[in-house]
């Protein structure tokens, strides 16, 4: 099975920069995904690693270790709008493991002015 | 444009009926999924189907049922059997990524 921690809070200040960490203990990888989800609604796609290093796109960039089970999200040039939870998730090998996603908890983001 | 789509956005129903929520795609997605979400929690996976004519049980299947008869197509059922089953709940499809429907909020009554 997947275990995959974050925190679950975090503030940060407009115009900033924000880490979110995410660590997981899993079975089988076959890539990690970064979702933002405004509540009520379908989580939206910002990011997928299946190898070392960081992937950047824009305001936004993840990382992934695969030897150390981690990753982070990072988001620069805070807005107001970016307050909303980002959900980690890590998907099972296709043999067997369906390419389920298993999801963290979240971690709900507040940026303050 | 292709999507998927769910239905109602809210349920209500009273305790020990069952429900069938619904989730269609125009995706062409071989693999489809259901999640349920509760409040303040990631989302945990109820059943999943890689291919017409056959599913698995995720992670809380105990009190749900669903059926997969035509690729668009993969309604899940709340059973009275499900202790808890105010939540909502998200579809997905599988291409080169997952796409999610807009949820169901069902609350049971």
């Amino acid at each position: 099975g997947q275990n995959i921690d974050q925190p679950t809070e975090m503030t940060a200040t407009e115009g900033a920069i924000v880490q979110i960490n995410c660590t997981y203990q899993t079975s089988g990888f076959n890539g990690l995904f970064w979702y933002q989800q405004h509540a009520g609604e379908a989580p939206t796609f910002l990011s997928y690693n299946v190898l070392d290093g960081l992937e950047e796109k824009g305001r936004f960039s993840s990382f992934l270790s695969r030897s150390k089970g981690y990753s982070y999200l990072l988001l620069k040039e805070l807005q107001m709008k970016d307050s909303a939870s980002y959900l980690c998730a890590v998907r099972d090998p296709p043999a067997g493991g369906g390419n389920k996603l298993t999801f963290g908890t979240g971690t709900q983001l507040k940026v303050e002015l | 444009d292709g999507g998927i789509t769910q239905s109602p956005k809210y349920l209500f129903r009273k305790e020990g009926q069952n429900v069938t929520l619904s989730c269609e795609q125009n995706l062409n997605h071989d693999a489809m999924y259901w999640y349920r979400q509760d409040p303040g929690q990631g989302l945990r996976l109820i059943y999943y189907s890689q291919i017409v004519n056959d599913f698995q049980k995720g992670d809380i299947a105990e009190g749900y049922s669903v059926s997969r008869e035509k690729k668009e197509s993969f309604p899940l059922t709340v059973t009275s059997a499900q202790k808890n089953p105010t939540a909502f709940y998200l579809c997905a499809s599988r291409g080169e990524g997952y796409t999610f429907g807009s949820g169901t909020r069902l609350t049971v009554v």
